[in-house]
């Protein structure tokens, strides 16, 4: 089985400040690991992925996330939020066993002026 | 020129009443999905299909039936709408199956009084 967990349902920062969401997976095989943001009355948008090969992935928007395998995690960063960032995050995870993702419950970003 | 696409996207209705959602594709993806997102966000997986083939039925009371006429369509009928149904719809497609990014729609929000 594998499950997502994103520790945090709210996080809040201010602008300019550093942007951290975790997401803790368990996945029984190698994972694949996705982040996805959804603004508001949105779809959801992909933001970077890992599959295989370099730990660190750089997305979009000036996002990045490391996979550490011992520690089950695929954190989210950003070091410097803006207040265009504000939105829901969502950490996920692809079991090829099972043949599909389970999404985190998400974390809502709020960026402070 | 819209990627996945769903009609329509606000759907009032009354309970009892029959409803239909529609997605089409235009990325030549093989793999679609309908997604439920409810008041929390929570997102949850309902159904997949590869090539037409259902290949995910997660535990969906059997009112909803997804169909698939060709791959580039995948829509969602809902009979005997209930309260509990109201929630935001969510068509996603994937080339291959989910191991690569989804890109979803822009939803649908059923609401049922």
């Amino acid at each position: 089985a594998q499950s997502v967990t994103q520790l945090g349902s709210h996080v809040s920062v201010s602008e300019g400040a550093l942007v951290l969401l975790r997401c803790n997976y368990s996945s029984s095989v190698p994972p694949y690991l996705f982040w996805y943001v959804q603004y508001p009355n949105q779809g959801l948008q992909l933001l970077l992925k890992y599959t295989t090969g370099a730990t660190l992935v750089k997305g979009i928007n000036g996002f990045e996330a490391e996979f550490k395998k011992s520690e089950t995690s695929f954190h989210l960063t950003k070091p410097s939020a803006h207040m265009s960032d504000a939105a829901e995050y969502f950490c996920a995870v692809y079991n090829t066993n099972a043949g599909k993702s389970t999404f985190g419950d998400g974390t809502t970003l709020t960026v402070k002026p | 020129d819209t990627a996945v696409s769903q009609t329509p996207k606000y759907l009032v209705t009354q309970m009892g009443n029959d409803k239909s959602i529609k997605c089409e594709q235009n990325l030549g993806h093989d793999t679609m999905y309908w997604y439920k997102q409810d008041s929390k966000k929570f997102l949850k997986i309902m159904f997949s299909y590869n090539n037409k083939e259902l290949i995910i039925n997660e535990t969906v009371p059997n009112r909803f039936s997804p169909k698939s006429p060709d791959k580039a369509h995948l829509n969602l009928h809902i009979n005997s709408l209930e309260l509990g149904d109201s929630a935001v719809y969510f068509c996603a497609s994937s080339q291959g199956r989910g191991g690569t990014e989804a890109f979803f729609g822009q939803g649908t929000r059923l609401t049922v009084v």
